[in-house]
């Protein structure tokens, strides 16, 4: 199975910050990544897929890029409904694997 | 509106067995491909099953294989989950998740608690 590893695991910041989340893969997964993201007792949210892509809704202060084996969520300005748990998943071949998440907390 | 919601969790023994339900509603169910998500709690997110729009496809992680069963309904808009041979590690939120670009909509979740 793809292993996915996310970095920092919890990083702090402050409204208006721009937090960037990277996600490394264990083999090339070309474009195939998305990024969710989840607060507390709720079901994640897709913000971005195929690795660059915004979802429908998403404020585009969000933003994600990168491919094969390396890929970055920036969030530009953070505002204080971003502070949440963000994962990614790939998407290229079964079994799906998330990463570990990051959970950006308020400094 | 796109609706997910799951039903049939709860507090089952050690080696019991519980079924999960998914209904669908606002969109053409037998067109998407779905999935099982759980989150163990505190823990992160785990996929762990996935079946094609016509039912014939079905993946799962190693974690439950032998011991879990994706299938669906697409006469009456659901999904299932046939859980079997339950251990405590199987405790979760278990979320259904339609596939699209993305894992686009998820259901509220449905909580699976093993104990004796």
């Amino acid at each position: 199975a793809i292993q996915m590893t996310q970095s920092p695991s919890s990083p702090s910041a402050s409204v208006g910050d721009r937090v960037t989340i990277t996600c490394r893969a264990s083999q090339d997964i070309g474009s195939n990544l998305d990024w969710y993201q989840q607060t507390p007792g709720k079901a994640p949210k897709l913000l971005i897929y195929a690795a660059s892509i915004l979802q429908s809704g998403v404020p585009s202060r969000f933003s994600g890029s990168g491919s094969g084996t390396d890929f970055t969520l920036t969030i530009s300005s953070l505002q204080p409904e971003d502070f949440a748990t963000y994962y990614c998943l790939q998407d290229y071949n079964y079994p799906r694997t998330f990463g570990q998440g990051t959970k950006v907390e308020i400094k | 509106e796109v609706q997910l919601v799951e039903s049939g969790g709860g507090l089952v023994q050690p080696g019991g067995s519980l079924r999960l339900s998914c209904a669908a509603s606002g969109f053409t169910f037998s067109s998407y491909d779905m999935n099982w998500v759980r989150q163990a709690p505190g823990q992160g997110l785990e996929w762990i099953s996935y079946i094609s729009s016509s039912g014939v496809t079905v993946y799962d992680a190693d974690s439950v294989k032998g011991r879990f069963t994706i299938s669906r309904d697409n006469a009456k808009n659901s999904l299932f989950l046939q859980m079997s041979s339950l251990r405590a590690d199987d405790t979760a939120v278990y979320y259904c998740a339609r596939s699209w670009f993305g894992f686009d909509y998820w259901g509220q979740g449905t909580l699976v608690t093993v104990s004796s």
